[in-house]
């Protein structure tokens, strides 16, 4: 069986400060691995996946995820955080996109 | 290409009633997924469809609630008799065949139809 944990429902970040969301996995096969972005009443949008290959893989909006086998992670990153990042981020992983709980990120000013 | 649409986006229903919340994949896509979201729960996976078969239904509760994924037309979820705690957003995705051993490389999601039970 996959699974997903996220730790931190909640992350606040300022302005111009890192952005990091944890995301650990457990899968029986080689994963596939995604990032997904919800705003407010929306759906969700893929911000980047890891397949197969390069481990750090990059997506829209800056934001970046490196895939680590060997300590079951896929940890959300972004250099410097804009208040327009303020939205819920989700982990999953395949083969029935299994996501995690999701973790709110708060931008503060 | 239109995206994945669900309709409606918004449906009320009173207890008992019946619920049937409509999914059209993205042209092409041959499977579909129903995830059920609850505030501060995230994304309940719930059924994994492909046309006129159902793959994988484990997050499926096991009375009230059904889907199908017809040759032609949307998929359906289907919720009978519904009670306040059917009250959520319900999501659908759509992805192409999957590929290789990992699974699906990508799903889109529609924009939700959000439950309300009164």
């Amino acid at each position: 069986a996959q699974s997903v944990t996220q730790l931190g429902s909640h992350v606040s970040v300022s302005e111009g400060a890192l952005v990091l969301l944890r995301c650990n996995y457990s899968s029986s096969v080689p994963p596939y691995l995604f990032w997904y972005v919800q705003y407010p009443n929306q759906g969700l949008q893929l911000l980047l996946k890891y397949t197969t290959g390069a481990t750090l893989v990059k997506g829209i909006n800056g934001f970046e995820a490196e895939f680590k086998k060997s300590e079951t992670s896929f940890h959300l990153t972004k250099p410097s955080a804009h208040m327009s990042d303020a939205a819920e981020y989700f982990c999953a992983v395949s083969e029935r996109i299994i996501f995690g709980k999701g973790t709110r990120l708060h931008i503060l000013p | 290409n239109a995206g994945v649409m669900q309709n409606p986006r918004h449906l009320v229903r009173r207890r008992g009633q019946e619920a049937r919340l409509r999914c059209s994949p993205m042209k092409g896509h041959s499977h579909v997924y129903w995830y059920r979201q609850l505030p501060e729960e995230g994304l309940k996976f719930m059924v994994y469809l492909q046309k006129e078969n159902i793959i994988d239904e484990s997050g499926m509760p096991k009375e009230r609630f059904s889907a199908e994924f017809p040759k032609e037309g949307p998929s359906i979820l289907r919720i009978q008799q519904v009670v306040r705690g059917d009250s959520a957003a319900y999501f659908c995705a759509s992805s192409p065949p999957a590929g290789g051993l990992g699974g699906v490389t990508e799903a889109f999601f529609g924009q939700g139809t959000r439950l309300t039970v009164v």
